[in-house]
């Protein structure tokens, strides 16, 4: 099955550190979601975007749907522990059915 | 809020058993997703379904089949447990493609 390529795998940095992460594919996407998962529990949803140039925030969380609808961007500002856990991206491909492909996670540690 | 409730954390089962996993989801969506979390493999599908009844599978569903006889309610079964299906499993519910899967807390399955 496809995935997407999500970078970096994972990262160490101090509090109040701005952090940025980004998911590629070679596929035109529909749809991207941004998910965090905390440990021992379910992704929960970030951000939706939907149209290619959306720029969304979420209180610290901004994410972007790239122009070439072939990738997005997370960035956390001003980062703080409980930012720590699993940020996945989901892309829906264009033309695809409800099925959404999910990129291998990003491991964000904060350090206080 | 969408609530799904997968009906165990932790699961421990042997060997060739044969295993059941539960999902339910309070909001009447009519698409729920079974998915396996591995490290670096991130989320991969294994069977999803559009209605009762109706299955299609995934990337992964080899050794697994699934069952939904009602539209609350989707069950993943492991037909002879292996300890190459020790994993995370997640469930999913979708009310249309633009909104993005509402995960349950996931259940921790161990085949000894």
């Amino acid at each position: 099955g496809q995935q997407l390529n999500q970078s970096p795998q994972s990262m160490f940095i101090q509090e109040g550190e701005d952090v940025s992460m980004n998911c590629t594919s070679s596929s035109i996407f529909n749809t991207w979601l941004w998910y965090k998962q905390d440990p021992g529990e379910g992704p929960v949803l970030l951000i939706a975007l939907y149209k290619a140039g959306e720029l969304t925030s979420n209180g610290r969380l901004t994410a972007q749907f790239g122009i070439t609808r072939k990738d997005s961007f997370l960035n956390i500002s001003a980062s703080i522990p409980s930012d720590v856990g699993i940020y996945f991206c989901a892309g829906q491909l264009r033309g695809g059915t409800y099925k959404y492909i999910f990129g291998t996670g990003t491991r964000l540690k904060v350090l206080a | 809020d969408v609530k799904v409730t997968q009906s165990s954390r932790y699961l421990v089962k042997r060997t060739g058993e044969k295993v059941f996993l539960e999902c339910v989801q309070d909001m009447d969506h009519e698409n729920m997703f079974w998915y396996r979390q591995d490290p670096g493999l991130g989320l991969r599908l294994i069977y999803f379904s559009y209605d009762v009844k109706m299955k299609e599978k995934g990337d992964i569903p080899e050794g697994y089949s699934v069952s939904r006889e009602k539209k609350e309610r989707f069950s993943l079964i492991l037909e002879s447990a292996s300890t190459n299906q020790t994993s995370m499993y997640l469930c999913a519910s979708l009310r249309d493609r633009n909104y993005g899967y509402t995960f349950g807390s996931g259940t921790r399955l161990t085949v000894v």
